[in-house]
């Protein structure tokens, strides 16, 4: 079956470490996304991709990185510039064009936690 | 003023009492999504709507594209529905999307 994946689900890391996100996604979708969720707020977006090797900054990009190698995947660092990397992080990914176009799918998220 | 506006931020509710959640919003879109988080975290996405109206068991989810309002409706609301559920859009220019802070549900047996 034809989905996105996030993992892990939960992750620990230590204050300084940079942390990598995964996002994978076996739809074909050209456009993927990285949202941040922080309590009591919305979902906000820290960078998106519509093509391979390229992507934009979102809202909140300080302090997080991101790649488009493939396709499939698009990953997200959490550097150890982010000041408050504590937060639920979200994947999305949709096509741009075509009949499908409205399509999207969501990951079930990440929780991380840096102690 | 977000883009995505959600009613009521927190609801309690007697098990079996039918229950309403609204979404307006500012911006046009091509589709509008309802997703759930549940308590440990994790997103499910229960319906993408573009127009009209869809069921899936005791969830229903009507959009009026005109009004700019969505409503996500559950019947027979039973303890396992609590979760906060979120409305999210997806722009018609741009491609991006926008998020509601959620309605968290709680359902009291």
């Amino acid at each position: 079956d034809g989905g996105i994946t996030q993992s892990p689900k939960y992750l620990f890391r230590k204050e300084g470490q940079n942390v990598t996100l995964s996002c994978e996604q076996n739809l074909n979708h050209d456009a993927m996304y990285w949202y941040r969720q922080d309590p009591g707020q919305g979902l906000r977006l820290i960078y998106y991709s519509q093509i391979v090797n390229d992507f934009q900054k979102g809202d909140i990009a300080e302090g997080y990185s991101v790649s488009r190698e493939k396709k499939e995947s698009f990953p997200l660092t959490v550097t150890s510039a982010q000041k408050n990397p504590t937060a639920f992080y979200l994947c999305a990914s949709s096509p741009l064009t075509g009949l499908m176009s409205t399509e999207a799918f969501f990951g079930q998220g990440t929780r991380l936690t840096v102690v | 003023k977000n883009e995505v506006e959600q009613s009521p931020q927190n609801l309690t509710a007697q098990e079996g009492e039918f229950i309403t959640i609204n979404c307006s919003y500012s911006v046009g879109i091509s589709a509008l999504h309802w997703l759930q988080q549940h308590p440990g975290g994790g997103i499910v996405s229960l319906f993408m709507l573009s127009s009209g109206k869809k069921k899936h068991g005791r969830l229903i989810a009507t959009i009026n594209i005109q009004e700019k309002h969505s409503s996500l409706h559950i019947t027979a609301s039973h303890p396992r529905d609590s979760a906060v559920y979120i409305c999210a859009v997806r722009r018609n220019t741009g491609n991006q999307f926008y998020f509601g802070t959620g309605t968290s549900l709680t359902v009291i047996p």
